[in-house]
């Protein structure tokens, strides 16, 4: 079956400008997580979503990232306002239920000039 | 606090050499589970196994094993008869109240032919 996918796959911005990241998780999945790669920090928790219930945001770095998720599917994360510190691998997953095993979208590579 | 340590930065062997990745972790939950995930040269992070904390049997799957001990805290990952497609990042994960993962830095594994 197919697996998460993520759009953009690169996405290449101004410093200022906002952008907004898709993913897609596997059908039937009820959590969907996002992290976010870096080179000086990692991979981080940004924020997950479970069903029905409030998400936890406890991940996001500033009041410049938000997230929603329509229809307990797709999911789109934004960043407004976007720094150059902000440039990183945004990592989408999906995970049947919460302590199982998630599975990666490849990914959006934000470069912010 | 939940932490996961892999304290290779870089490992480079030469193929068919057996390779051991470090993973020592920092937990106050009883209950939790243990990732690993591998991140080849085309970025996806690829899952390799999920572990809880009940259950202390290594575990094998063709050449990969996993050594799991509650009593140093430490799950390490052995690679037998290395190959070369075995070259990538290789990351621990600790799953932080069913809800997020906890990275370690990971490793880089590069298998010499």
């Amino acid at each position: 079956g197919a697996g998460v996918s993520q759009s953009p796959s690169n996405k290449v911005t101004e410093k200022g400008k906002d952008v907004e990241l898709r993913c897609d998780p596997i059908s039937g999945h009820t959590a969907l997580y996002w992290y976010r790669q870096s080179l000086g920090q990692g991979l981080e928790f940004l924020i997950y979503f479970q069903g029905n219930s409030a998400p936890d945001k406890s991940g996001l770095p500033s009041d410049r990232f938000s997230a929603e998720r329509t229809g307990g599917s797709v999911s789109t994360l934004t960043i407004q306002r976007t720094q150059q510190e902000d440039s990183a691998v945004y990592l989408c997953a999906s995970s049947l239920e919460p302590d199982n095993e998630q599975f990666f979208g490849p990914g959006t590579r934000l470069t912010v000039l | 606090a939940q932490k996961v340590t892999q304290a290779q930065t870089e490992i480079s062997v030469v193929e068919k050499e057996d390779v051991t990745l470090d993973c020592v972790y920092e937990t106050r939950d009883t209950t939790y589970y243990l990732f690993w995930y591998k991140q080849p040269p085309s970025g996806e992070l690829v899952f390799l196994i999920r572990r809880n904390s009940f259950d202390e049997q290594n575990e094998i799957s063709g050449r990969y094993s996993w050594n799991f001990q509650k009593s140093t805290s430490s799950f390490n990952f052995t690679i037998t008869a290395s190959q070369v497609v075995d070259s990538a990042v290789y990351f621990c994960a600790l799953l932080q109240g069913a809800q997020k993962l906890v990275f370690g830095q990971g490793t880089r594994l590069t298998i010499n032919p």
